[in-house]
């Protein structure tokens, strides 16, 4: 099975900054990386697929980036309504497994 | 709208068993699998299991087998998870999600969850 690490598992950061999150898959899964947000009590929304592909709808200020085994998630511009767990998840093959989970606070 | 909707919370005893279910609509069910993603409280998401809706063959996690029985029901564009013989580890979200037209690009459309408490 391909495990997924990401890290940090929890960032504080303010409105306006720039957050980075990093994914680390145990071996290759080419581009086929996906990153959900979660806000509490809801379902994960996909926010990026194939590493680096914005799904319909979400803001611009959400990017993805890496392939290989090494990915990361930037928001540019911290918002308020972006203060949610992230989750990588590897879309190689099965079992797909996801990361541990980033929580992004506000400082 | 493309949506897929689960049945509502369940409290159980240990030894029971339940069934969820996660209807969609808003698209042709057959042509996009369904998956199930459990989140156990304050953890993260743990993949169960992929659904063919076309042939309602699941492709399994492990650890989600035998007491973990995954259907589908065409005609009313449904899929059931049914768990039997309830652990108080149970206790967690369970989440439909459909997947993506090509697997390799995620889970695009998911349900609200479905809260399964495992509690004497």
């Amino acid at each position: 099975d391909i495990q997924v690490t990401q890290f940090p598992s929890s960032v504080s950061a303010s409105v306006g900054d720039r957050v980075t999150i990093t994914c680390r898959a145990s071996q290759g899964v080419s581009s086929w990386l996906a990153w959900y947000q979660q806000k509490p009590g809801k379902a994960p929304k996909l926010l990026i697929y194939a590493a680096s592909s914005l799904q319909s709808g979400v803001p611009s200020r959400f990017s993805g980036s890496g392939s290989g085994t090494d990915f990361i998630l930037t928001i540019s511009s911290l918002q308020p309504e972006d203060f949610a767990t992230y989750h990588c998840q590897q879309a190689d093959s099965f079992p797909l497994t996801f990361g541990g989970g980033t929580r992004v606070e506000i400082k | 709208q493309v949506q897929v909707v689960q049945s509502g919370s369940e409290l159980k005893k240990p030894g029971a068993s339940v069934k969820v279910s996660c209807k969609a609509s808003g698209y042709t069910f057959t042509h996009y699998g369904i998956n199930w993603v459990r989140q156990a409280p304050g953890q993260g998401l743990e993949w169960m299991a992929w659904i063919n809706t076309n042939t309602g063959n699941p492709t399994y996690a492990q650890g989600f087998t035998g007491r973990f029985v995954f259907s589908l029901d065409t005609t009313v564009s449904t899929t059931y998870l049914q768990i039997s013989s309830l652990k108080a580890e149970d206790t967690a979200v369970y989440y439909c999600a459909r997947m993506s037209s090509y697997y390799h690009h995620g889970m695009d459309v998911w349900g609200q969850g479905t809260s399964i408490t495992v509690s004497s």
